[in-house]
């Protein structure tokens, strides 16, 4: 079956460094979903990309769909504390089968 | 407009009981899925749900099922618990038509543990 894996697995930054996480899919991703899960909490959704070599921005954070729409990555410019979590891509397939990459966790330190 | 509300919260089993989980999904969607989520295996896709029909199943032995109700209501059962069933299981909803591409919203999930 599809398996979709992030690397890193953990990732500490200092805080006002950057960070990146990549998403790899061993089969075509249908779309590309970005979740963050604070500790303690539940996935949250950040955004869905849909287009081949798609590339979309949320103020620090960007986030690019590979050309072949098996890959994709979360880049975060100047990471915050406030950017702990874990952060999971998931491919978005046909109806409602989501299926979640393995997870990214992020610790910032002050 | 209510979130996804999962009770219980907590649940402490022993082994070979069986235990019902509730999910009340946002009001308007139709969808709701469950996953189970572990430490070492991630987010894995147990089932879900549109207009009381299971549209999908994820790789979980049979002890696991699930319905949903006409109001969008889900439960999902565990029977003869067993103590890798140990986890974090959340339940998210979606407006789900029969199309890709829905966000899903999360609920705070219920912490089960198996002794």
């Amino acid at each position: 079956g599809q398996q979709v894996m992030q690397i890193p697995q953990y990732q500490h930054v200092q805080e006002g460094e950057d960070f990146t996480t990549y998403c790899n899919s061993s089969t075509t991703l249908s779309n590309i979903q970005w979740y963050k899960q604070r500790p303690g909490g539940h996935p949250v959704f950040l955004i869905q990309l849909v287009k081949s070599g798609e590339v979309k921005k949320q103020k620090r954070l960007t986030f690019q769909f590979g050309e072949a729409k098996k890959n994709s990555s979360l880049h975060i410019t100047a990471t915050q504390t406030t950017d702990v979590g874990t952060y999971f891509c998931a491919d978005s397939g046909g109806y409602q089968k989501v299926t979640f990459g393995t997870g990214t966790k992020l610790q910032v330190i002050p | 407009k209510a979130g996804v509300t999962q009770t219980p919260r907590y649940l402490i089993k022993t082994r070979g009981q069986q235990v019902t989980l509730s999910c009340s999904p946002i009001s308007g969607h139709r969808s709701v899925s469950w996953y189970q989520q572990t430490p070492g295996q991630g987010l894995q896709f147990l089932f879900e749900y549109f207009s009381e029909t299971q549209r999908n199943k994820g790789n979980f032995p049979g002890r696991f099922s699930g319905r949903q109700f006409s109001n969008s209501r889900s439960e999902m059962n565990v029977s003869t618990l067993e103590l890798g069933d140990s986890a974090l299981y959340l339940c998210a909803s979606s407006q789900g038509a029969f199309s890709t591409n829905e966000k899903l919203f999360f609920g705070s999930g219920t912490q089960l543990s198996v002794l």
